[in-house]
């Protein structure tokens, strides 16, 4: 089985400053990563996903986020944030085999500071 | 890509009645889709997974009796919760897995239901 912890339930960052939020794994088989962000009332959209390959993975909206299998982690950065960027943002873990559940971590609510 | 449809976005029902609410992916074929519950504030919490033409598969503790699944064919997938009551109201969200190949993509989300029970 799989599990995922976000460390920061919170992170208030001010506009224009860089952000990492955090996330660790766990899992005793090979997995697939995600991050996700949910706007008010709305459903998730994928930010970035890891399968396989470079451990650095690029997505939408400037963010990236770095596959660390030694730390278990898959911390979540954008260089410089912006106030639409105000969401939450959930990690997500999944076996590498078909069909696997996709487990979601708590969750981190990040607020830009004008 | 990959769309999700979920219907209704919002429903308020009184205690007692059945509410029942749709998923359908639109331009893909979803053997499998997932339900998820999330109260405010936390995290998704998966229910039951439902395969087309098959019996769902419940989480632990999530009662089936009360949370019907049907997933008829490979566009829709419903979830009804029966009798409602208050303990019930929550965000509902769906969503579709897309196998590319041999891997799995992600999964594509509906935009959720806020399911109020009065």
């Amino acid at each position: 089985a799989q599990s995922v912890t976000q460390l920061d339930s919170q992170v208030p960052v001010f506009e224009e400053a860089p952000v990492e939020l955090r996330c660790n794994y766990s899992s005793s088989v090979s997995v697939y990563l995600f991050w996700y962000v949910q706007y008010p009332n709305q459903g998730l959209q994928l930010l970035l996903k890891y399968l396989s390959g470079s451990t650095l993975v690029k997505g939408i909206n400037g963010f990236e986020a770095e596959f660390n299998k030694s730390q278990t982690s898959f911390h979540l950065r954008k260089p410089s944030v912006h106030i639409s960027d105000t969401a939450e943002y959930f990690c997500a873990v999944s076996g590498a085999s078909s069909a696997s559940k996709i487990i979601f971590g708590s969750g981190t609510r990040l607020s830009i500071r004008p | 890509g990959a769309v999700v449809s979920q219907h209704p976005s919002r429903v308020i029902c009184k205690s007692g009645t059945s509410v029942k609410i749709e998923c359908r992916s639109l331009d893909f074929q979803a053997t499998t889709m997932f339900w998820y519950r999330q109260f405010p504030k936390q995290s998704l919490m998966l229910m039951a997974t439902s395969n087309e033409g098959s019996k769902a598969t419940y989480e632990q503790g999530v009662e089936k009796d009360k949370f019907l699944i049907n997933h008829a064919s490979l566009t829709l997938s419903t979830l009804t919760v029966t009798s409602a009551h208050p303990e019930d109201s929550s965000f509902y969200i769906c969503s579709a897995l897309v196998r590319q190949g041999a891997y799995n993509s992600p999964l594509h989300f509906g935009n959720g239901t806020r399911l109020t029970v009065t």
